[in-house]
């Protein structure tokens, strides 16, 4: 069975500083990949998708991937208390229509 | 542009009761999935379709029904209820596989008593 593992958390970042979220996953044939970010209550929503090894920024967050470790994190600089939330880690194989979710990682950014 | 819409926000059923919970998008989104998070966990897949009049299982389809007949539409039915069924359900959508991104609903929580 495919896994998606994340660090439940809760990660505590002081405001202003850099959080670094990690997910590793079990199968070697998944292509694409996606960071959720998840208020309290509310439904997930889509804040980083990445596909090629290396990084890809999109303002205050950066997307890493590495196939060969099948890891891929997500680094939100100058973390501000509206990134605090859960964020959820999914993945997709290449020509299949399922995500597979990992269970997220609770972040709290301290004023 | 409404999204992803969902009815009921929040229902309470009895062990043994049956209910529909009811999905809409009005993306012209081919994809569309439903999923169930229990607390403190990720989503679980339950059912998804890849077009009208086609479905097919995910993770999780055990006391789960679903049908497919507009594009628009997709609802998911439980015939049975069961304590194990109580969670947060979400709908969402997609235009096509791979790489685009997936759209949720704002969810139904439902308890199972």
């Amino acid at each position: 069975q495919k896994e998606v593992e994340q660090n439940s958390g809760p990660l505590s970042v002081p405001e202003g500083a850099i959080a670094s979220l990690n997910c590793t996953y079990s199968d070697r044939g998944s292509q694409s990949f996606f960071w959720y970010r998840q208020y309290s209550g509310k439904s997930p929503e889509l804040i980083m998708s990445i596909y090629s090894n290396g990084d890809k920024e999109d303002g205050r967050f950066t997307a890493q991937l590495n196939k060969a470790s099948q890891y891929v994190s997500l680094l939100i600089r100058d973390s501000q208390p509206s990134d605090s939330a859960t964020y959820l880690c999914a993945v997709m194989d290449f020509g299949n229509e399922k995500l597979t979710f990992g269970t997220g990682t609770r972040l709290t950014i301290i004023p | 542009n409404a999204g992803v819409t969902q009815t009921p926000k929040f229902r309470i059923l009895k062990i043994g009761q049956s209910m529909t919970l009811q999905c809409t998008q009005d993306m012209n989104h081919n994809y569309m999935y439903w999923y169930r998070q229990d607390p403190g966990m990720g989503l679980k897949l339950i059912y998804y379709s890849v077009g009208a009049g086609i479905t097919d299982k995910g993770e999780v389809p055990n006391g789960y029904n679903v049908s497919r007949s507009t594009t628009e539409d997709f609802p998911l039915r439980l015939e049975l209820a069961a304590p194990s069924q109580t969670s947060v359900y979400f709908c969402a959508s997609s235009y096509a596989r791979g790489q685009e991104t997936q759209y949720f609903g704002p969810g139904t929580r439902l308890l199972v008593l």
